[in-house]
């Protein structure tokens, strides 16, 4: 079964700067989705990123890029210009593809990630 | 842009009792997810359910749950007989595609006293 390890229960940063969050997950999958979801304080959740395991390439959303290595099996989030409204428990989550009519979100444990003025 | 719809927003329910949340997925999506997070606690998978009927169910999906499509607009979840601890956060997901289709509703807090 897939894990996901989120090591940071709770981070903080002052606006305007860079801040990491970090994931580690375990799958024995080649091939496989990784995920950043944030949940505000209305306890939504919002997909913020999306990562395809055979992508090379790092995924980036504005502000929201990732550092994916996937040999270390490690998946972290890099939020620049930390804005008062990124303040939010974010959580990692693995997604194996399933053809069967199951892909579900295995998540992490979250982050809580303050901004502060 | 499309929205999946969870009603109640909360519900209080004394243990014992039988409690029904529901969902409104996306019309042209397929799969049909339940989530629940306990407070404070990850979000954990319950039950996957695509072409009517249930395709995974974790082992937190006991026999007092059940899931319904009854009128292949609404997406149910029943919990036959509360406990405390399955007061939580329940969340409904409807999905196109699962990589790139996920929308989840804004969630139901299911509160047993």
């Amino acid at each position: 079964a897939q894990t996901v390890t989120q090591s940071q229960p709770e981070m903080s940063v002052q606006e305007a700067e860079t801040v990491t969050l970090s994931c580690t997950y375990d799958t024995s999958e080649n091939n496989y989705y990784l995920f950043w979801y944030k949940q505000p304080p209305s306890r939504q959740m919002i997909l913020v990123i999306r990562q395809e395991a055979y992508k090379q390439q790092n995924a980036t959303e504005n502000r929201f890029s990732v550092n994916f290595q996937k040999a270390a099996k490690s998946f972290s989030l890099k939020i620049s210009d930390s804005q008062l409204g990124d303040t939010a428990m974010y959580f990692c989550a693995f997604m194996k593809p399933d053809q069967g009519g199951s892909e579900k979100l295995v998540f992490g444990k979250g982050t809580k990630l303050t901004v502060n003025p | 842009e499309p929205e999946v719809t969870q009603t109640p927003s909360h519900q209080v329910t004394q243990m014992g009792q039988e409690v029904i949340l529901r969902c409104v997925p996306i019309s042209n999506h397929l799969y049909f997810y339940w989530y629940r997070q306990i407070l404070g606690q990850k979000v954990e998978f319950l039950v996957s359910f695509y072409n009517n009927e249930i395709s995974e169910k974790s082992e937190i999906f006991d026999d007092q749950f059940s899931v319904e499509r009854p009128d292949g607009s609404n997406f149910t979840l029943k919990i036959r007989s509360t406990k405390l601890e399955d007061s939580a956060m329940y969340f409904c997901a409807s999905v196109w595609t699962g990589p790139y289709g996920y929308t989840f509703g804004s969630g139901t807090r299911l509160t047993v006293v």
